[in-house]
C-alpha cells in the first residue's frame, strides 16, 4: 500500500534562512510520481512540482529545490532564503502507476512559519 | 476563468439536514475527485470518477453521495448531517491519460455542522 510521511508536523525559521522540508513514501509499484503542493493560509491548494520515479533528477525553480532520491525513499523540498510569504501548510503526495484507480494520496503535510 | 470551481464556499447547517456541493471544472479533463481536510489539515480522498464512471470509494458513510451528471461536473451530496462531517472539502480534477497527472483543485467548500 502506498503512503507518505512528513515527519515534521511544523516547522519555524527567521526570513532569509534556508528550510528543508522532509518527505517519505512507500510504494510497491516501480512507477509512481510523486508531487508537492503548498496550501497558504487563503486554503487554497497550490501545485509545486511532479517528479516521475524513473527522473532522480534534482529540480531548482527559483528559491525552490527538490532533491530525489529512491535510495532512501525521499523527495525532500527546499527553499533557500526563505520569506514570508512562503508561509504555508506544504504537502507531499504520492500517486503509484496510472491506473483507472489511480489515486493521489497526500501526507499529513508540514506547517511552515516564516517569521520576520 | 476559474478551472475548478466549487460552489458554495461557506456551509453553515444544522445536524441531521441533508446539503449538497457543486463542482465544475472547465479544463477538458477526464477524473474529477473530492477530498475531505479534516481540522489537522489531513487531507483525504473520498470519491473518484472518471467519465462519469465511479473509480474510487474510499469506505466513505453512504450518507455521501457524488454525483456526475457529465465529464465536467461532479457534486457531493450529504444526507443527515453529523457533527463529524465539518471539514473544507476540496473537488479537484486530473487528466487520467497524463500518467501521473496533477490535481487541479477547486477553492473548497467549507461546511460547518452545528
Amino acid at each position: 500500500a502506498q503512503k507518505v510521511t512528513q515527519a515534521q508536523t511544523e516547522i519555524s525559521v527567521v526570513e532569509k534562512e534556508d528550510v528543508t522540508l522532509d518527505c517519505v513514501y512507500e510504494t510497491r509499484d516501480t512507477t509512481y510520481y510523486l508531487f508537492w503542493y503548498k496550501q497558504p493560509p487563503s486554503g487554497e491548494l497550490v501545485f509545486l512540482i511532479r517528479r516521475n520515479s524513473f527522473d532522480e533528477q534534482n529540480e531548482i525553480s527559483g528559491r525552490y529545490s527538490w532533491n530525489f532520491q529512491k535510495s532512501t525513499s525521499s523527495f525532500n523540498f527546499t527553499i533557500t532564503a526563505s520569506q514570508v510569504v512562503d508561509s504555508a501548510v506544504y504537502f507531499c503526495a504520492l500517486s503509484e502507476a496510472p491506473h483507472s484507480d489511480d489515486k493521489i494520496i497526500f501526507g499529513k503535510g508540514t506547517r511552515l512559519h516564516i517569521l520576520p | 476563468d476559474t478551472a475548478v470551481s466549487q460552489t458554495p464556499k461557506y456551509l453553515v447547517t444544522q445536524m441531521g439536514n441533508d446539503k449538497s456541493i457543486k463542482c465544475e471544472q472547465n479544463l477538458g479533463h477526464d477524473t474529477m475527485y473530492w477530498y475531505k481536510q479534516d481540522s489537522k489539515k489531513f487531507l483525504k480522498i473520498m470519491f473518484s470518477y472518471n467519465n462519469k464512471e465511479l473509480i474510487i470509494n474510499e469506505t466513505v458513510p453512504n450518507r455521501f453521495s457524488p454525483k456526475s451528471p457529465d465529464k465536467a461536473h461532479l457534486n457531493l451530496h450529504i444526507n443527515s448531517l453529523e457533527l463529524g462531517d465539518s471539514a473544507v472539502y476540496f473537488c479537484a480534477s486530473s487528466h487520467l491519460d497524463r500518467a501521473g497527472g496533477e490535481l487541479f483543485f477547486g477553492e473548497g467548500s467549507r461546511l460547518t455542522v452545528l
